[in-house]
């Protein structure tokens, strides 16, 4: 059972376009939504979090949106650049110090 | 990688040996964690831990276990490599910080491949 599910798989956005990348989750004990961004041959790094008390968090470029009522979450990227080519990853988490249960990710790439 | 290495970075070995991989952290972090890296799969979580000697199963942990005998250590140890073992392992640690947040920093990873 896929408890969090990530769209689209992968995704091509002009150079200063908008990437949207969404996320849908199941399970309502999920208290923590982190969105992760990951370059070939490296860890994954943490981009921006946003918990269920609120609808939207802003970081830069960088824009999540929350909708607790679907079960739904959505990172937003700006003013796209050539630099944020990589793979996207939503996640969620439980309460406590569970782990995070990740969405399949999205290969981003930005065409100059 | 927020203080956080792992070794090996890279390891071959044969079906049926057993392998160990290492995650050292420096931020004194209570929570530390295994994941596998799998291509369609995202990450999955395999073992973890919340403090010394406390140690709890993730999503794929058959086929693994897992010792934390010191806060800045944990060890991942695959008994009996199997080829469906064949993936990328990322450690992760996590504490709390200012508002009580839990984020989850990874490290580096271990490429290891099971022939």
């Amino acid at each position: 059972q896929q408890q969090v599910k990530q769209s689209p798989q992968s995704l091509i956005v002009q150079k200063g376009g908008i990437s949207i990348i969404n996320c849908a989750y199941e399970n309502t004990a999920f208290d923590y939504f982190p969105w992760y961004q990951q370059f070939p041959g490296k860890g994954p790094a943490l981009l921006i979090a946003i918990r269920p008390d609120v609808s939207e968090k802003k970081e830069g470029r960088f824009t999540i949106s929350f909708n607790k009522s679907a079960k739904q979450f959505s990172l937003h990227i700006m003013d796209s650049q050539p630099g944020d080519s990589a793979t996207y990853f939503c996640a969620a988490r439980g309460g406590g110090a569970d782990g995070l249960t990740f969405g399949k990710g999205t290969h981003l790439i930005i065409q100059p | 990688d927020a203080g956080i290495t792992q070794s090996p970075r890279h390891k071959v070995t044969e079906t049926g040996t057993p392998v160990t991989l290492r995650c050292h952290q420096t931020e004194n972090h209570r929570y530390m964690y295994w994941y596998r890296q799998d291509p369609g799969h995202g990450l999955r979580l395999i073992h973890y831990s919340y403090g010394v000697k406390d140690t709890d199963k993730g999503e794929v942990s058959d086929g693994y276990s897992v010792s934390r005998s010191k806060t800045e250590d944990f060890l991942l140890t695959l008994e009996s490599a199997t080829s469906s073992q064949t993936s990328v392992y990322f450690c992760a640690i996590s504490g709390p910080r200012g508002g009580g947040g839990y984020e989850q920093y990874f490290g580096p990873g271990t490429r290891l491949t099971v022939t």
